[in-house]
């Protein structure tokens, strides 16, 4: 079945560098897009970038300077990059599975990352 | 950069009440709008796409509708568990969600 699973520290300074990674099974990162989305304590969603079937990847114009997504098909996983962390980018951070006429349909059960000294 | 505009931020009913949430585009979104559902702690789960599909397992007392830049979403005779917080996402460019709607019980 199909599962996204994500990983990385629980805590990171201001101003260091976030690193996280997305972990798929039963579907293939050539045949789908994986999304990484954010959500701050109490707060709504927010839509940080994507990486497509193809290769090719896409990032909101709030975050683009501070992104970076990569991926490595051999081992299924998604990699979310972001440096100058601050406090307001604590959260919950999920990735998704995507294609244009299913968007969004299976989602990861995140990972809580606070920053803070 | 689309935005998405999601009214009310929160909603107060009764069991049994319909409930309707709105979303408008700052342009043309042909569509491609979806809705999702999502409780605390729980990732978001979809239950509308393309406007008006529901996905598998959403029940009838949901619907969607609209077009062009306006959308709305509606649950009819609501449930106890249908308490939660609804999104909407643009996905005609790149991707993009409403601000959210909290569903509490009146």
């Amino acid at each position: 079945q199909v599962q996204l699973k994500e990983s990385g520290p629980g805590l990171v300074q201001p101003s260091q560098t976030l690193s996280l990674t997305c972990t798929v099974s039963g579907f293939s990162l050539t045949s789908y897009n994986v999304h990484w989305v954010r959500q701050p304590p109490g707060k709504g969603l927010e839509w940080m970038g994507r990486m497509r079937y193809n290769g090719d990847t896409s990032y909101n114009s709030a975050l683009k300077s501070r992104l970076s997504i990569s991926r490595d098909t051999s081992k299924n996983q998604v990699f979310l990059k972001m440096n100058s962390l601050q406090t307001d980018d604590t959260g919950t951070y999920y990735c998704t599975r995507d294609s244009h006429w299913a968007p969004f349909d299976y989602w990861g059960q995140g990972v809580m990352v606070t920053v803070s000294s | 950069d689309i935005q998405m505009t999601q009214s009310p931020p929160s909603l107060s009913a009764s069991l049994g009440d319909k409930v309707t949430i709105t979303c408008q585009a700052s342009q043309n979104i042909n569509k491609y709008i979806a809705w999702y559902q999502q409780k605390p702690g729980k990732a978001p789960r979809q239950l509308i796409r393309y406007t008006s599909t529901l996905v598998s397992g959403t029940p009838s007392r949901f619907s969607g509708s609209g077009s062009g830049r306006d959308y709305s979403f509606s649950i009819s005779n609501v449930e106890s568990e249908d308490i939660a917080s609804y999104y909407c996402l643009q996905y005609d460019n790149l991707r993009t969600f409403g601000g959210g709607t909290k569903l509490e019980l009146k």
